[in-house]
């Protein structure tokens, strides 16, 4: 059965660092998005992207976040520079439509 | 403030009982609605979803939508121990790039 694959599974980074979190979404989809889960709360929004741009963003998403397809394959999540505050599971989703998601393992973000 | 809320739990079940999980909306533009299943430190997995009002049934699970009332349900019927998880019911706007809007998540214990 086809699966949305995130690596890594942790990343582990010191505050002001780059990180980039990688997706490669299931092969016929063409929606793709980013959640995060802080450890014990709800899980929340953070962009959608079709057609090889941003489709809606939450506040979340700001300045220093950015979101590239770079190949046909796979889906990043670049955070520039890294708070304490943006330690959290990062999950990719992906949906052949605006419709059902299937969620990635994640990516287990901790910033020191 | 678009939300989506449902009780923490712990709802705990014997096993072969019927688990009533609910979930009520804010947002009256709220399109369609998706239950998911995440296991302790696993990633949200999709068990149903759901665009009408009335009920959808699959296997063990029916999910219900009432829109007037805007009140979501999912029924697991035949509730089995491995059912034991965290349920998390999650709303989408029309036309937001399929933002999915999560509510807490309740615990479900399924005791043998």
């Amino acid at each position: 059965e086809p699966e949305v694959t995130q690596t890594p599974s942790h990343q582990v980074t010191q505050m002001g660092q780059e990180v980039i979190l990688r997706c490669v979404p299931i092969s016929n989809h063409l929606y793709f998005y980013w959640y995060r889960q802080i450890l014990g709360q709800k899980v929340e929004f953070l962009v959608s992207f079709y057609n090889n741009e941003i489709s809606e963003k939450s506040e979340i998403f700001d300045d220093q976040f950015s979101v590239e397809r770079p190949d046909g394959s796979n889906f990043t999540l670049k955070i520039r520079s890294t708070k304490l505050e943006d330690s959290a599971m990062y999950f990719c989703a992906s949906s052949d439509r605006e419709g059902e998601q299937y969620f990635g393992p994640g990516t287990r973000l901790t910033v020191t | 403030q678009k939300e989506v809320e449902q009780n923490s739990g712990p709802l705990s079940v014997p096993e072969g009982a019927i688990a009533s999980l609910n979930c009520t909306y804010s947002d009256r533009g709220s399109q369609s609605f998706f239950w998911y299943r995440q296991y302790s430190g696993k990633s949200p997995e999709l068990i149903m979803f759901i665009y009408s009002n009335g009920d959808k049934e699959d296997g063990r699970f029916t999910a219900q939508l009432n829109k007037a009332s805007q009140y979501v349900s999912l029924l697991i019927r035949d509730s089995q121990p491995s059912d034991s998880a965290t349920y998390l019911c999650a709303g989408m706007l029309y036309n937001q790039g399929g933002k999915l809007i999560f509510g807490q998540g309740t615990e479900l214990s399924v005791k043998p």
